[in-house]
Protein backbone atom coordinates (compact mmCIF):
# COMPACT_ATOMS: atom_id res chain seq x y z
CA UNK A 1 0.00 0.00 0.00
CA UNK A 2 1.22 4.07 -0.74
CA UNK A 3 1.71 5.99 1.98
CA UNK A 4 3.68 8.20 3.89
CA UNK A 5 6.00 6.63 6.79
CA UNK A 6 7.70 8.75 9.26
CA UNK A 7 9.77 7.91 12.10
CA UNK A 8 10.43 7.66 15.35
CA UNK A 9 7.37 8.12 16.75
CA UNK A 10 8.74 9.32 19.50
CA UNK A 11 11.87 11.31 19.64
CA UNK A 12 13.94 13.10 22.33
CA UNK A 13 16.77 15.54 22.61
CA UNK A 14 18.82 16.94 24.94
CA UNK A 15 20.23 20.23 24.80
CA UNK A 16 22.32 20.90 22.25
CA UNK A 17 21.83 17.90 19.75
CA UNK A 18 21.19 17.88 16.85
CA UNK A 19 18.25 15.32 15.97
CA UNK A 20 16.56 13.73 12.32
CA UNK A 21 12.94 13.50 11.36
CA UNK A 22 12.27 10.68 8.78
CA UNK A 23 9.83 11.26 6.37
CA UNK A 24 9.91 8.47 3.51
CA UNK A 25 6.65 8.42 0.68
CA UNK A 26 6.12 5.91 -1.97
CA UNK A 27 3.11 7.66 -3.44
CA UNK A 28 5.13 9.27 -6.28
CA UNK A 29 4.71 12.24 -5.27
CA UNK A 30 6.72 15.52 -6.07
CA UNK A 31 5.79 17.76 -3.48
CA UNK A 32 6.51 17.14 0.61
CA UNK A 33 6.23 19.26 3.66
CA UNK A 34 7.09 19.87 7.22
CA UNK A 35 4.49 21.03 9.36
CA UNK A 36 4.68 21.69 12.82
CA UNK A 37 1.67 21.37 15.63
CA UNK A 38 1.51 22.76 18.69
CA UNK A 39 -1.08 22.18 21.29
CA UNK A 40 -4.28 24.49 20.89
CA UNK A 41 -2.33 25.86 17.58
CA UNK A 42 -2.95 25.11 13.93
CA UNK A 43 -0.16 23.60 11.70
CA UNK A 44 2.62 25.71 10.93
CA UNK A 45 4.76 25.36 8.14
CA UNK A 46 8.45 24.86 8.18
CA UNK A 47 9.90 23.61 5.08
CA UNK A 48 8.79 22.83 1.97
CA UNK A 49 9.95 21.22 -1.18
CA UNK A 50 8.43 21.01 -4.83
CA UNK A 51 10.95 19.08 -6.91
CA UNK A 52 13.81 16.65 -5.84
CA UNK A 53 16.98 18.90 -4.86
CA UNK A 54 15.19 21.86 -4.25
CA UNK A 55 13.18 23.44 -1.44
CA UNK A 56 11.84 26.50 0.41
CA UNK A 57 11.86 28.01 3.63
CA UNK A 58 8.03 27.90 5.34
CA UNK A 59 6.93 30.71 8.28
CA UNK A 60 8.92 29.14 10.69
CA UNK A 61 11.99 27.46 9.60
CA UNK A 62 14.96 29.39 11.87
CA UNK A 63 16.44 25.89 13.90
CA UNK A 64 15.51 23.49 11.24
CA UNK A 65 17.24 22.33 8.44
CA UNK A 66 16.30 19.73 5.39
CA UNK A 67 17.56 17.81 2.21
CA UNK A 68 15.59 16.41 -0.60
CA UNK A 69 17.95 14.51 -2.70
CA UNK A 70 15.28 11.33 -3.44
CA UNK A 71 12.02 11.70 -4.29
CA UNK A 72 10.92 9.47 -1.76
CA UNK A 73 12.53 11.08 1.16
CA UNK A 74 12.61 14.21 2.93
CA UNK A 75 14.32 14.27 6.13
CA UNK A 76 13.52 17.07 8.66
CA UNK A 77 16.90 18.05 11.42
CA UNK A 78 16.06 19.80 14.29
CA UNK A 79 19.35 21.58 15.43
CA UNK A 80 20.75 22.74 18.65
CA UNK A 81 19.54 26.52 17.34
CA UNK A 82 15.40 25.45 17.41
CA UNK A 83 15.34 26.62 20.87
CA UNK A 84 11.78 25.90 21.67
CA UNK A 85 11.74 22.31 19.68
CA UNK A 86 8.75 19.95 21.60
CA UNK A 87 6.07 19.70 18.63
CA UNK A 88 4.49 17.30 17.00
CA UNK A 89 5.99 17.13 13.85
CA UNK A 90 4.12 16.10 10.46
CA UNK A 91 5.29 15.31 7.52
CA UNK A 92 3.08 15.78 3.97
CA UNK A 93 3.43 15.00 0.18
CA UNK A 94 0.59 16.16 -2.63
CA UNK A 95 0.56 15.63 -5.93
CA UNK A 96 -0.06 19.23 -7.76
CA UNK A 97 -3.46 19.47 -9.49
CA UNK A 98 -5.27 22.30 -8.30
CA UNK A 99 -6.83 20.99 -5.41
CA UNK A 100 -3.73 21.10 -2.47
CA UNK A 101 -5.07 17.42 -1.38
CA UNK A 102 -2.12 16.58 1.07
CA UNK A 103 -1.29 13.49 2.41
CA UNK A 104 0.33 12.74 5.74
CA UNK A 105 2.59 10.58 7.57
CA UNK A 106 1.23 9.58 11.24
CA UNK A 107 3.96 12.73 12.87
CA UNK A 108 6.56 12.25 15.11
CA UNK A 109 6.27 13.42 18.66
CA UNK A 110 9.82 15.40 19.79
CA UNK A 111 10.77 16.01 23.57
CA UNK A 112 12.91 17.80 25.02
CA UNK A 113 15.30 15.49 28.09
CA UNK B 1 -3.74 38.83 6.10
CA UNK B 2 -3.74 35.19 6.45
CA UNK B 3 -5.80 33.80 9.16
CA UNK B 4 -8.53 31.06 9.99
CA UNK B 5 -10.18 30.85 13.00
CA UNK B 6 -12.29 27.75 14.66
CA UNK B 7 -14.00 27.45 18.09
CA UNK B 8 -11.66 24.91 19.61
CA UNK B 9 -14.62 22.65 21.12
CA UNK B 10 -17.80 21.07 20.24
CA UNK B 11 -19.11 18.24 22.35
CA UNK B 12 -22.29 16.42 20.61
CA UNK B 13 -24.97 13.39 21.43
CA UNK B 14 -24.39 10.23 19.83
CA UNK B 15 -26.85 10.47 16.54
CA UNK B 16 -27.11 14.57 16.25
CA UNK B 17 -25.69 16.38 14.07
CA UNK B 18 -22.76 18.23 14.48
CA UNK B 19 -22.03 21.55 12.74
CA UNK B 20 -17.95 22.92 12.96
CA UNK B 21 -17.74 26.62 11.79
CA UNK B 22 -14.56 28.44 10.12
CA UNK B 23 -13.87 31.98 8.96
CA UNK B 24 -11.43 32.92 7.09
CA UNK B 25 -9.64 36.04 5.95
CA UNK B 26 -8.34 35.74 2.45
CA UNK B 27 -10.64 36.43 -0.28
CA UNK B 28 -8.65 35.06 -3.05
CA UNK B 29 -8.38 31.18 -1.50
CA UNK B 30 -9.40 28.93 -4.12
CA UNK B 31 -9.94 26.07 -2.55
CA UNK B 32 -11.21 25.52 1.32
CA UNK B 33 -10.55 22.01 2.94
CA UNK B 34 -11.76 20.18 5.88
CA UNK B 35 -8.97 17.45 7.81
CA UNK B 36 -9.65 14.99 10.38
CA UNK B 37 -6.71 14.11 12.69
CA UNK B 38 -7.64 10.80 15.33
CA UNK B 39 -5.20 10.69 18.46
CA UNK B 40 -1.65 10.54 17.61
CA UNK B 41 -1.86 10.74 14.17
CA UNK B 42 -1.75 12.38 10.92
CA UNK B 43 -4.47 14.18 9.62
CA UNK B 44 -6.66 12.87 6.92
CA UNK B 45 -8.33 14.83 4.21
CA UNK B 46 -12.25 14.97 4.80
CA UNK B 47 -13.38 16.68 1.86
CA UNK B 48 -12.98 19.96 0.35
CA UNK B 49 -14.90 23.06 -1.42
CA UNK B 50 -13.66 25.03 -4.70
CA UNK B 51 -14.35 28.38 -3.80
CA UNK B 52 -17.02 28.93 -7.03
CA UNK B 53 -19.32 26.68 -5.05
CA UNK B 54 -21.73 27.18 -2.22
CA UNK B 55 -22.84 23.50 -1.15
CA UNK B 56 -20.88 20.44 -1.09
CA UNK B 57 -22.59 16.86 0.35
CA UNK B 58 -20.72 13.45 0.50
CA UNK B 59 -22.61 11.06 2.34
CA UNK B 60 -22.85 12.15 6.14
CA UNK B 61 -20.68 15.47 5.48
CA UNK B 62 -21.95 18.76 4.29
CA UNK B 63 -19.83 21.73 3.41
CA UNK B 64 -21.38 25.15 2.92
CA UNK B 65 -19.26 27.88 2.08
CA UNK B 66 -20.71 31.55 2.30
CA UNK B 67 -17.82 33.83 0.37
CA UNK B 68 -19.72 37.15 1.23
CA UNK B 69 -18.73 36.51 5.17
CA UNK B 70 -16.05 34.14 4.12
CA UNK B 71 -17.79 31.48 6.43
CA UNK B 72 -17.07 27.41 6.15
CA UNK B 73 -18.87 24.83 8.01
CA UNK B 74 -18.92 21.35 8.18
CA UNK B 75 -21.82 19.41 8.91
CA UNK B 76 -21.71 15.44 10.29
CA UNK B 77 -24.92 13.62 10.21
CA UNK B 78 -26.14 11.39 12.76
CA UNK B 79 -22.74 11.45 14.63
CA UNK B 80 -20.98 8.42 15.61
CA UNK B 81 -18.39 8.08 18.70
CA UNK B 82 -16.06 7.15 15.52
CA UNK B 83 -16.17 10.81 14.56
CA UNK B 84 -14.61 11.79 17.56
CA UNK B 85 -11.18 13.60 16.33
CA UNK B 86 -9.96 17.05 15.80
CA UNK B 87 -10.84 18.98 12.62
CA UNK B 88 -8.91 21.25 10.69
CA UNK B 89 -10.35 24.05 8.48
CA UNK B 90 -7.50 25.00 5.65
CA UNK B 91 -7.39 27.46 2.71
CA UNK B 92 -5.12 27.54 -0.60
CA UNK B 93 -3.94 31.23 -1.13
CA UNK B 94 -2.78 31.33 -4.31
CA UNK B 95 1.31 32.36 -4.63
CA UNK B 96 4.25 30.63 -5.56
CA UNK B 97 2.84 28.09 -4.68
CA UNK B 98 -0.70 26.92 -3.38
CA UNK B 99 0.53 27.08 0.07
CA UNK B 100 -2.11 26.09 2.73
CA UNK B 101 -2.66 27.79 6.25
CA UNK B 102 -4.83 25.74 9.18
CA UNK B 103 -7.41 27.05 11.56
CA UNK B 104 -6.44 25.70 15.45
CA UNK B 105 -8.57 22.97 14.98
CA UNK B 106 -11.91 22.12 16.55
CA UNK B 107 -12.03 19.20 19.22
CA UNK B 108 -14.89 16.93 18.30
CA UNK B 109 -16.52 15.40 21.15
CA UNK B 110 -19.02 12.29 21.12
CA UNK B 111 -21.02 11.47 24.02
CA UNK B 112 -23.54 8.31 24.48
Amino acid sequence: DGGITQSPKYLFRKEGQNVTLSCEQNLNHDAMYWYRQDPGQGLRLIYYSQIVNDFQKGDIAEGYSVSREKKESFPLTVTSAQKNPTAFYLCASSIRQGVEKLFFGSGTQLSVL
Amino acid sequence: GEDVEQSLFLSVREGDSSVINCTYTDSSSTYLYWYKQEPGAGLQLLTYIFSNMDMKQDQRLTVLLNKKDKHLSLRIADTQTGDSAIYFCAETLVGGYNKLIFGAGTRLAVHP
